[in-house]
């Protein structure tokens, strides 16, 4: 069964540093999404990306954050300048017409 | 503000019995609906989806849906240890835009 891939599965990293999280969403999807899980709180919206374009972001996605779909497979979140805050849980998310399938997630640490 | 209300638990029933978990949520446009489960350090996995109103079966789950009342429930029937995880309730409003996440119920099932 196709699945939606992430890498590296944990990222350590200090605060000010930049970091990128990985995605391979499933082939034939169309919109993908990033979300964060802080530690003990609910999933929470990032940014939804279709046709090579944010469609919508959260106010959590500020100048900090970028998306970019590289090639035709990936799909990536950049952190440019990452906070003690940013340590969550970050799931990238594809989506068929009606269903939306979550990758394994990257445990960013910063520290 | 878009919410999904769910009792944050922990729920606690015997093995065996039925598991019942509900969950409101307050944007009435909301025409996807979602179940999911969520293993500690893992990413959400999709249980169930309805998007009409009645229930929904498959195997052990059932979803019911009333948009009059804006609630959604989960039945597990014949729990099973291996359900103890985290349910989350999510709401879409179309079909590709993205998903809002209730904060979860916790169920244990003792066996």
């Amino acid at each position: 069964e196709p699945e939606v891939t992430q890498t590296p599965s944990h990222q350590v990293t200090q605060m000010g540093q930049e970091v990128i999280l990985r995605c391979v969403p499933i082939s034939n999807h169309l919109y993908f999404y990033w979300y964060r899980q802080i530690l003990g709180q609910k999933v929470e919206f990032l940014v939804s990306f279709y046709n090579n374009e944010i469609s919508e972001k959260s106010e959590i996605f500020d100048d900090q954050f970028s998306v970019e779909r590289p090639d035709g497979s990936n799909f990536t979140l950049k952190i440019r300048s990452t906070k003690l805050e940013d340590s969550a849980m970050y799931f990238c998310a594809s989506r068929t017409t009606d269903t939306q399938y979550f990758g394994p997630g990257t445990r960013l640490t910063v520290l | 503000q878009k919410e999904v209300e769910q009792n944050s638990g922990p729920l606690s029933v015997p093995e065996g019995a039925i598991a019942s978990l509900n969950c409101t949520y307050s944007d009435r446009v909301s025409q996807s609906f979602f179940w999911y489960r969520q293993y500690s350090g893992k990413s959400p996995e999709l249980i169930m989806s309805i998007y009409s109103n009645g229930d929904k079966e498959d195997g052990r789950f059932t979803a019911q849906l009333n948009k009059a009342s804006q609630y959604v429930s989960l039945l597990i029937r014949d729990s099973q240890p291996s359900d103890s995880a985290t349910y989350l309730c999510a709401v879409s409003e179309t079909s590709y835009d993205k998903v809002i996440f209730g904060p979860g119920t916790s169920l244990s099932v003792i066996p």
